[in-house]
């Protein structure tokens, strides 16, 4: 149990689809985030939330939108991505933006 | 900006071999150092940390050290297990950044 749970673990999804990944925490932590991991490549700092406000976003397609409507969830909308975007989606939690982060076990993305 | 550099591996050992995996760091101010493990299927696990120069991280054997004039956070085990085989993000968070830095990981096999 790491306290961050994201579902779905596994999503396939077309090229045309729209589709939404949920990272849940219970663990009382203010700051949120999306990481995208990719094969032979770092992991890439998408987005992250503070107290429920965006405060980064590093050049993230407009394909990926964020969402978090309380502390508590975060969720990444989806909508027509490209094969490239095929990859491991962590979301992350911590108390605050200079603490330790716990990760979720992420969504394993494919996109046909 | 913040960056990690760290070896990428696979680096194999045999059981009961000694481990460093070498981790250096490039930031503006303080950083925090940590080490992150994921093992396979699973999200990142916080393994170790230090927060200030000269700290020494610890966790289920491994070690790690923060050296600033070295700009370095090497982690070490004395004695590796098949078990320990995963793969080791050495990251920062600070230097007027947002969330953690990540070096590309570093794929560890440990043969019995």
């Amino acid at each position: 149990e790491t306290g961050v749970t994201q579902t779905p673990r596994h999503l396939v999804m077309g090229m045309t689809n729209k589709k939404s990944l949920k990272c849940e925490q219970h663990l009382g932590h203010n700051a949120m985030y999306w990481y995208k991991q990719s094969a032979k490549k770092p992991l890439e700092l998408m987005f992250v939330y503070s107290l429920e406000e965006r405060v980064e976003n590093n050049s993230v397609p407009s394909r990926f939108s964020p969402e978090c409507p309380n502390s508590s969830h975060l969720f990444l909308h989806l909508h027509t991505l490209q094969p490239e975007d095929s990859a491991l989606y962590l979301c992350a939690s911590s108390p605050s933006r200079i603490q330790p982060q716990h990760f979720g076990d992420g969504t394993r993305l494919s996109i046909l | 900006g913040n960056s990690v550099t760290q070896m990428e591996g696979p680096v194999t050992l045999s059981e009961e071999a000694f481990l460093t995996i070498n981790c250096t760091y490039t930031a503006t101010g303080y950083p925090s150092l940590f080490w992150y493990v994921q093992y396979p299927g699973e999200g990142l696990q916080l393994l170790l940390k230090a927060t200030k120069a000269d700290d020494k991280g610890s966790n289920k054997g491994f070690e790690a050290t923060y050296r600033k004039e070295t700009t370095s956070f090497h982690l070490e085990k004395g004695s590796v297990q098949v078990s320990d085989s995963a793969v080791y993000f050495c990251a920062l968070v600070g230097g007027g950044a947002d969330g953690l830095t990540f070096g590309k990981g570093t794929h560890l096999i440990i043969q019995p």
